[in-house]
């Protein structure tokens, strides 16, 4: 499977725009960009995804490069409770999601 | 809506014992997949169903684990003999069909501690 990369750890301060970026050069045409985040102890939830275009939904925005071999994740204003561990995960080509280490994103009051 | 649901929350046993772990998907999901979540090891993807169907088992580590799917609302995930190794955070998650353009939904897991 090909890998993704994302930053171990940052931090936005609480109100700010947190903007996560990833790496995901070797991704495939038809290979769709997943967002999930996990809070401590609690399941991956399910943020948001894309393929080539821009996306929002109430949790997030999602912008691609136009080559697709990067994204970035926008939480426009981060609150407390957006402190947790974010995955990009493309899904290369199967069903398979391969959540790498993740970003530690830590909100600070 | 309800969830993925997964039972037991947790998990204490000895070594040598069966472990059961169980999943409810999301209604109407007809994909089913089982996660293993380690510090050293990340969440790895163990099998996954379609139509109650397993379509991908090669993320199962050995011969000790087994799932089965019998119906479209209740999969098992079931270690014999299970070993101290196998302590981990079991998930589920279900979608809806196959295909890219569906996201997976996860329960809250299953933490399993082999003494």
């Amino acid at each position: 499977d090909a890998k993704t990369t994302q930053p171990p750890s940052m931090d936005c301060a609480e109100g700010r725009a947190a903007n996560l970026p990833c790496n995901h050069s070797t991704i495939s045409g038809n290979e769709y960009v997943y967002w999930y985040r996990q809070i401590h102890s609690q399941g991956p939830q399910y943020i948001i995804h894309g393929l080539k275009n821009n996306e929002t939904n109430e949790m997030a925005s999602l912008i691609i490069t136009e080559d697709r071999k990067s994204s970035t994740l926008i939480l426009p204003h981060a609150t407390l409770r957006d402190t947790a561990v974010y995955y990009c995960t493309p899904n290369f080509g199967n069903e398979k999601l391969t959540f790498g280490t993740g970003t530690r994103l830590t909100i600070i009051p | 809506d309800a969830g993925v649901i997964q039972s037991p929350r947790h998990e204490v046993t000895e070594m040598g014992q069966e472990v059961t772990l169980r999943c409810k998907p999301i209604s109407g999901h007809n994909s089913l997949f089982w996660y293993r979540q380690t510090m050293m090891r990340g969440l790895e993807l163990l099998i996954y169903f379609n139509n109650n169907v397993p379509i991908d088992d090669s993320g199962m580590p050995e011969d000790r684990f087994s799932a089965k799917m019998p119906n479209a609302s209740f999969s098992t995930l079931k270690i014999q003999p299970s070993e101290p190794r196998d302590s981990a955070v079991y998930f589920c998650a279900s979608k809806v069909g196959r295909g890219f353009n569906q996201p997976q939904h996860f329960g809250d897991g299953t933490r399993l501690s082999i003494l």
